[in-house]
């Protein structure tokens, strides 16, 4: 069965900190893709990323990159310079071949407290 | 263009009464999702479906119904409601496996 483990639960850290959210999963299909959405304090969820098994080059968004490695089954996603609108909790989520790729599986959430 | 829609936003009930909550989406998607999340437990997937007039169950399908009549609408219904569906609500369509979420329904069962 398809899995995502998001180990931290919560993270604390001062203005313009670097900050890495760790992502594992688990998966016996050798196509998938993987994905990180942002709910802020407001409760929507905002779509981050969507990255596919195939493409393993780190991906530059801004203050936002992400860090793909399939050998660890890693897809961790880094805030370089963080600021206090990044408190959120960001969930990474893993999606299942068998209804097209459009069922996805998340893991339990980080969230991320940035203090002035 | 209002994406997905939800109502109501806020619900309190009392234990044994029923409710529906609307889920709607003009983008003209086939897939329609309603999760829960609860807190540390992330989002879990109650029923989908995937196309009009079918549905499937999900990881916690137990206590929820769901029907999609029409396209553009993904109704789920709370035969008897029950404290342990405290919870909030969210519905999603996709396209290309990006789902598009709604603003939650906070339920409350007393």
């Amino acid at each position: 069965a398809q899995k995502v483990t998001q180990a931290q639960t919560e993270i604390s850290v001062v203005e313009k900190e670097d900050v890495t959210l760790d992502c594992v999963y688990e998966t016996r299909d050798t196509t998938y893709y993987l994905f990180w959405y942002k709910q802020p304090p407001s409760g929507e969820l905002v779509f981050l990323i969507r990255r596919n098994s195939f493409d393993e080059q780190n991906e530059i968004s801004g203050r936002y990159s992400w860090n793909f490695q399939k050998s660890t089954s890693s897809f961790n996603f880094t805030i370089t310079a963080s600021q206090v609108v990044d408190s959120a909790v960001y969930f990474c989520a893993l999606s299942e071949p068998n209804t097209g790729f459009q069922k996805l599986v998340f893991g339990t959430g980080t969230r991320l407290l940035v203090s002035p | 263009n209002a994406g997905v829609t939800q109502t109501p936003k806020f619900r309190v009930l009392k234990t044994g009464q029923s409710m529906t909550l609307l889920c709607a989406q003009d983008m003209n998607h086939e897939y329609m999702y309603w999760y829960r999340q609860d807190p540390g437990m992330g989002l879990r997937l109650i029923h989908y479906s995937v196309g009009e007039g079918t549905t499937a169950k999900g990881e916690v399908p137990d206590g929820y119904n769901v029907s999609r009549l029409k396209k553009q609408n993904f109704l789920l219904g709370l035969e008897s409601a029950a404290p342990s569906q405290t919870s909030v609500y969210f519905c999603a369509s996709s396209v290309l496996s990006e789902q598009y979420f709604g603003p939650g329904t906070r339920l409350t069962v007393t």
